[in-house]
């Protein structure tokens, strides 16, 4: 099976800016995650969809968010950009339930200026 | 909520010497624990995960970690490590009621030297 592909794999945006994220998960899985990854903060959880509908959020501002397509693709968008978005931006896929092993992509870094 | 702590920010090793990557965690309610590595410039990759059973699990290259409720750790070992062993390791957690959110730790660089 393909694993988990996203792109693009780098981005450089300017502040104030607005920028979309592509996610493709494992065939078969309909669980998409998605976490930030800054050296400062380390790895955050953002959110998580599945069959389309966000099931969980993490404690970041509205100017994050995301979708989820019905083929279990997703999107997450960050608007107005800040300079302290500069992330590596990971997506992780699985099936349904806590214990299923998430299987994460290679992320996509974002550079802000 | 959970937390999870590693306390060692890195540890330095010389080749087929042991090695162990401590792991805490705080959590109200029951969790499954795990272990990730992420080789540079790459997204992370699953270790090992401890879900019930035998507190004892194992990856397929050489790596355990014991499960230990009443310290609530859950460190990583390897009896030798080798050159490509070298990577950033994440301990997480997530809750056993819940959908898929894990709780990393900060992380710990391990620096095999020959």
């Amino acid at each position: 099976k393909a694993g988990v592909t996203q792109t693009p794999r780098y981005l450089i945006k300017t502040r104030g800016q607005q920028v979309t994220l592509s996610c493709s998960p494992i065939s078969g899985h309909r669980s998409v995650s998605w976490y930030q990854q800054t050296p400062g903060q380390g790895l955050q959880f953002l959110f998580e969809y599945f069959s389309e509908t966000q099931r969980n959020k993490g404690n970041f501002p509205g100017r994050f968010s995301g979708r989820q397509f019905s083929n279990s693709r997703s999107e997450m968008n960050v608007s107005t950009l800040e300079l302290g978005d500069s992330a590596l931006y990971l997506c992780a896929s699985s099936l349904d339930r806590a214990q299923e092993t998430q299987y994460f992509g290679p992320g996509t870094r974002l550079l802000v200026l | 909520a959970q937390s999870v702590t590693q306390l060692d920010s890195q540890v330095p090793v010389f080749e087929e010497a042991p090695v162990e990557l401590r792991c805490n965690y705080s959590s109200s309610v029951s969790v499954y624990l795990f272990w990730y590595v992420q080789y540079p410039n790459q997204g992370l990759q699953l270790l090992l995960k401890y879900l019930s059973g035998s507190t004892l699990v194992e990856s397929i290259n050489g790596f355990e970690a014991e499960f230990n409720k009443s310290q609530t750790s859950f460190h990583l070992r390897k009896p030798s490590v080798h050159i490509s062993d070298t990577a950033e390791y994440f301990c997480a957690v997530s809750d056993l009621r819940g959908f898929q959110k894990l709780v990393f730790g900060t992380g710990t660089r391990l620096l095999v030297s020959p």
